[in-house]
C-alpha cells in the first residue's frame, strides 16, 4: 500500500514568516506533487517534481518554492506567508506521469 | 485551455439508487481517467480509473468512457449514506511537449439520504 505522510495535519503561521511543509512516500514513486485545495476552486497544483533536484511549475508556483532532496521526500516552501496563503495543502505522489497519483492526509495552514 | 467540467451539485439520491456523475473534458485525445472520492476534510483516494472507451465495474462502481463524445461518468449503484461526499473527476491529457499534467474537474457533491 502506497503512503503519502505530511508533517503536520494544522498549522497556523503568522504573517510574513517562513513555513516549511514536509512530504514522505514510501513507495519509490518518482513523481511528487503540491496542490493547494480551497472551496470552488477545486486542486491547484503548484509545483511537481519528477526526479531527484528537479523541479516543473505548475498552475499558481507564485510565493512558494520547493526542494527535493531525496527522492522520498518533497518540501513545499513559503517564504514570507500572506493571509491568501491560507488553504489545504495536498502532497501527492505518482509512479509514472499518467498513472493515478496517491494523496497525503492534507495540511490545513491558516496564516493570521 | 485544457479543461474538465463537473456539475458541482449537490446531487441528491435516496438511499438505495442510483447516482450518476458525470464529467466532460476538452481536450480530445486525452488518455487516462480518474474518479477519486474525498470526503469532507479529507485528501481525495481514488476509486476508479478508466483507460479505454466502454464500462469498466467494480463492485458497486462503473466509470464510463466515451472518448467521441468527450465524457466519462461514474455510476455508483445502491447507493448508501457513507457514499456522500465530493466525487473529483480527473484527466491526463494527451502528450505535447514537456511534462504533462493530470487536470482535476471542481468536483461534484454528492448526497445520499436514507
Amino acid at each position: 500500500d502506497v503512503k503519502v505522510t505530511q508533517s503536520s495535519r494544522y498549522l497556523v503561521k503568522r504573517t510574513g514568516e517562513k513555513v516549511f511543509l514536509e512530504c514522505v512516500q514510501d513507495m519509490d514513486h518518482e513523481n511528487m506533487f503540491w496542490y493547494r485545495q480551497d472551496p470552488g476552486l477545486g486542486l491547484r497544483l503548484i509545483y511537481f517534481s519528477y526526479d531527484v533536484k528537479m523541479k516543473e511549475k505548475g498552475d499558481i508556483p507564485e510565493g512558494y518554492s520547493v526542494s527535493r532532496e531525496k527522492k522520498e521526500r518533497f518540501s513545499l516552501i513559503l517564504e514570507s506567508a500572506s493571509t491568501n496563503q491560507t488553504s489545504m495543502y495536498l502532497c501527492a505522489s505518482s509512479l509514472i506521469p499518467f498513472n493515478e497519483q496517491f494523496f497525503g492526509p492534507g495540511t490545513r495552514l491558516t496564516v493570521l | 485551455q485544457k479543461e474538465v467540467e463537473q456539475n458541482s451539485g449537490p446531487l441528491s439520491v435516496p438511499e438505495g439508487a442510483i447516482a450518476s456523475l458525470n464529467c466532460t473534458y476538452s481536450d480530445r485525445g486525452s488518455q487516462s481517467f480518474f474518479w477519486y472520492r474525498q470526503y469532507s476534510g479529507k485528501s481525495p483516494e481514488l476509486i476508479m480509473f478508466i483507460y479505454s472507451n466502454g464500462d469498466k465495474e467494480d463492485g458497486r462502481f462503473t466509470a464510463q468512457l466515451n472518448k467521441a463524445s468527450q465524457y466519462v461518468s461514474l455510476l455508483i449503484r445502491d447507493s448508501q449514506p457513507s457514499d456522500s461526499a465530493t466525487y473529483l473527476c480527473a484527466v491526463f491529457p494527451p502528450f505535447s511537449g514537456g511534462y504533462n499534467k493530470l487536470i482535476f474537474g471542481a468536483g461534484t457533491r454528492l448526497a445520499v439520504h436514507p
